[in-house]
């Protein structure tokens, strides 16, 4: 059961430029969380924001969430050929004991 | 560091196989999971612990089993390896349902 989808699926962007990836699930949430997945590799987590935070910044990452819309955006600013990857969002459901619930990932390249 | 290791990166079995996939954290952590990873299907939870002795089936627990008998291991088990299990494999372990931390993964191909 798949409560977080990635939009776009695919985004191919230059060196330098900034790239937005969105992610939308369907119940209220606890919290909503990042993560990068280089080719071949496990998932490395990026960031968490809670419920109750609107934004939040770690280095060149900037997450917002927006309960009401149930939606969230990951923006990488000044892009580097070493930021391509897949990324996913994952949500923590607030009703139940229940695990993360992942999304299919958007495949960021990033072209030198 | 944070550790979550697994015992093989690629894997060939045969169909029909018993194939024994491990996972240990170094974290204490009492949350672990097993996944598999398609393309195009994203991550689909396959089984999880959230204590010793304990496990609940995820999305598409059909053909697997697992077992937890300490803390830092949890394995996954294919009692007969069919083709349709190829797949990516990933285990994760978590504390307090926050951020998990994921293995490198198992890349498994049952000819």
């Amino acid at each position: 059961s798949q409560q977080g989808e990635e939009d776009p699926q695919a985004l191919s962007i230059q060196e330098g430029e900034n790239a937005t990836m969105n992610c939308s699930y369907k119940t209220s949430i606890n919290n909503l969380q990042w993560y990068r997945q280089n080719s071949g590799r496990g998932l490395v987590h990026l960031i968490l924001i809670r419920s109750n935070e609107r934004e939040k910044h770690s280095g060149r990452l900037r997450v917002t969430l927006d309960t009401s819309k149930k939606s969230s955006s990951l923006l990488i600013t000044a892009s580097r050929a070493a930021d391509t990857a897949s990324y996913f969002c994952a949500t923590d459901a607030e009703s139940g004991n229940t695990p993360l619930v992942f999304g299919k990932g958007t495949r960021l390249s990033v072209i030198a | 560091d944070v550790k979550v290791t697994q015992s093989s990166r690629y894997l060939v079995k045969r169909t029909g196989e018993k194939v024994f996939l491990e996972c240990v954290q170094d974290m204490d952590h009492e949350n672990m999971f097993w996944y598999r990873q398609d393309p195009g299907l994203g991550l689909r939870l396959i089984y999880f612990s959230y204590d010793v002795k304990m496990k609940e089936k995820g999305d598409i627990p059909e053909g697997y089993s697992v077992s937890r008998e300490k803390k830092e291991r949890f394995s996954l088990i294919l009692e007969s390896a069919s083709t349709n299990q190829t797949s990516m494999y990933l285990c994760a372990s978590s504390s307090q349902r926050e951020k998990e931390y994921f293995g490198p993964g198992t890349r498994l191909t049952v000819t």
